[in-house]
């Protein structure tokens, strides 16, 4: 079994400043770990993903993301937030032989403060 | 052109009415996916299809059904509509690899059941 938790629905930040997203995932197997982000009236598009390998994985758009196994997370980081990742992020979790039950959180809502 | 479409992009329907989703993908993908999204719950699996022959139930596939006409093409269907099915659906596809996947979405159907 398998599940994701994103701890806060909804977070704010100052254009410029740190972006900080969290997950935490419970996993029976070794999991394959992702990073989806949604923009207003659209699909959810990748932004990385952790297979194995390097633990620090680099994404689209300058986000990143580390993957720890002993504190079982993978946050999500970008260092300078810019109004254009206004948007919903959603952190996803498989089991590494194929992600045919991928495994969504709830999903945490960015707002960048100008 | 985008690569996975749905249609239609949004529906009203009254309770008790057959309605069917449509997702087509000219990625070439064998894999493909039907999810729900709710605020709060994140995305769910309804449905999923490894190739033509081959269609698995997901986490919540109660009151849906899906039909997979060709690689290509994925439909799902609710045979009798109901108020809590008031959600946004998302198509995917994938493509395995051999040891990851990737899911790639569509810009999902906004279904309103009065």
């Amino acid at each position: 079994a398998q599940s994701v938790t994103q701890l806060g629905s909804h977070v704010s930040v100052s254009e410029g400043a740190l972006v900080l997203l969290r997950c935490n995932y419970s996993s029976s197997v070794p999991p394959y770990l992702f990073w989806y982000v949604q923009y207003p009236n659209q699909g959810l598009q990748l932004l990385l993903k952790y297979t194995t390998g390097a633990t620090l994985v680099k994404g689209i758009n300058g986000f990143e993301a580390e993957f720890k196994k002993s504190e079982t997370s993978f946050h999500l980081t970008k260092p300078s937030a810019h109004m254009s990742d206004e948007a919903e992020y959603f952190c996803a979790v498989s089991p590494n032989f194929g992600n045919e039950k991928l495994t969504f959180g709830t999903g945490t809502r960015l707002t960048i403060i100008p | 052109d985008a690569d996975v479409t749905q249609t239609p992009r949004n529906r009203i329907t009254k309770t008790g009415k057959r309605i069917m989703l449509e997702c087509s993908q000219t990625k070439g993908h064998d894999r493909m996916y039907w999810y729900r999204q709710d605020p709060g719950l994140g995305l769910r699996l309804i449905y999923y299809s490894f190739d033509v022959k081959d269609i698995n139930k997901g986490e919540i596939s109660d009151g849906y059904s899906v039909s997979r006409q060709a690689q290509a093409k994925f439909s799902l269907s609710l045979e009798s509509a109901i108020p809590n099915q008031t959600a946004l659906y998302f198509c995917a596809t994938s493509d395995w690899t051999g040891y990851t996947d990737t899911q790639y979405f569509g810009p999902g159907t906004r279904l309103t059941v009065l």
